[in-house]
């Protein structure tokens, strides 16, 4: 069965520190991955998606993330965080085969400190 | 313009009661979705259409009935309102089908139910 575990449910980092979301992903077969953000009473926005090829994904905003295979994970970075990135940030899997049926983790809240 | 709209923004209603929640892209995307938020914030499809037909049906009561009277709009009805139907349901559209599309979501509608 799949799954999306996100084993930290509140960050709080420093304006202008570095930042990494976890994300580990149960899966049967190859995955799409993906990181969306959801900003208070706004819907999610994709901010990259991973299909194949190079693990490093770019995506908006700065951010980047990493697939690794070894270790089901697909961790989301940011090399120098701004006040604006205060959100829910939600990781997802899905097949490569199929509708689009897309299972999120249960997301984690980033707060940004001056 | 707004890509992804669905109205209303909240809605308190009693129990037993049925109400509909409207959505709306103009995106000229073939596929819409409806997703639930819980108060956890786990985000998990309920439906999804592509060009009127139902191509998703999780497991969900058959309280709740999705209509899509043409592509650009699909409707959530819900009938006999319960309190565990309290949480914030998300309208989402994507051009195609398939998981590597990226999907466009609303803002939400919170739902409480007392």
């Amino acid at each position: 069965a799949q799954s999306v575990t996100q084993p930290d449910i509140h960050i709080t980092v420093s304006e202008g520190a570095s930042l990494e979301l976890r994300c580990n992903y149960s899966y049967g077969a190859t995955p799409y991955l993906f990181w969306y953000v959801q900003s208070p009473g706004q819907g999610l926005q994709l901010l990259l998606k991973y299909f194949s090829g190079d693990t490093l994904v770019q995506g908006i905003k700065g951010f980047e993330a990493e697939f690794k295979r070894s270790q089901s994970s697909f961790n989301l970075r940011k090399p120098s965080v701004h006040w604006s990135d205060a959100a829910e940030y939600f990781c997802a899997v899905g097949g490569q085969t199929g509708a689009n049926n897309l299972f999120f983790g249960t997301g984690t809240r980033l707060t940004v400190i001056p | 313009d707004t890509a992804v709209s669905q109205t209303p923004k909240y809605l308190v209603t009693q129990m037993g009661n049925d109400k509909s929640i409207k959505c709306e892209q103009n995106l000229g995307h073939d596929t819409m979705y409806w997703y639930k938020q819980d108060s956890k914030k786990f985000l998990k499809i309920m439906f999804s259409y592509n060009n009127k037909e139902l191509i998703i049906n999780e497991t969900v009561p058959n309280r709740f009935s999705p209509k899509s009277p043409d592509k650009a709009h699909l409707n959530l009805h819900i009938n006999s309102l319960e309190l565990g139907d309290s949480a914030v349901y998300f309208c989402a559209s994507s051009q195609g089908q398939t998981t590597n599309e990226k999907l466009f979501f609303g803002s939400g509608t919170q739902l409480s139910v007392l």
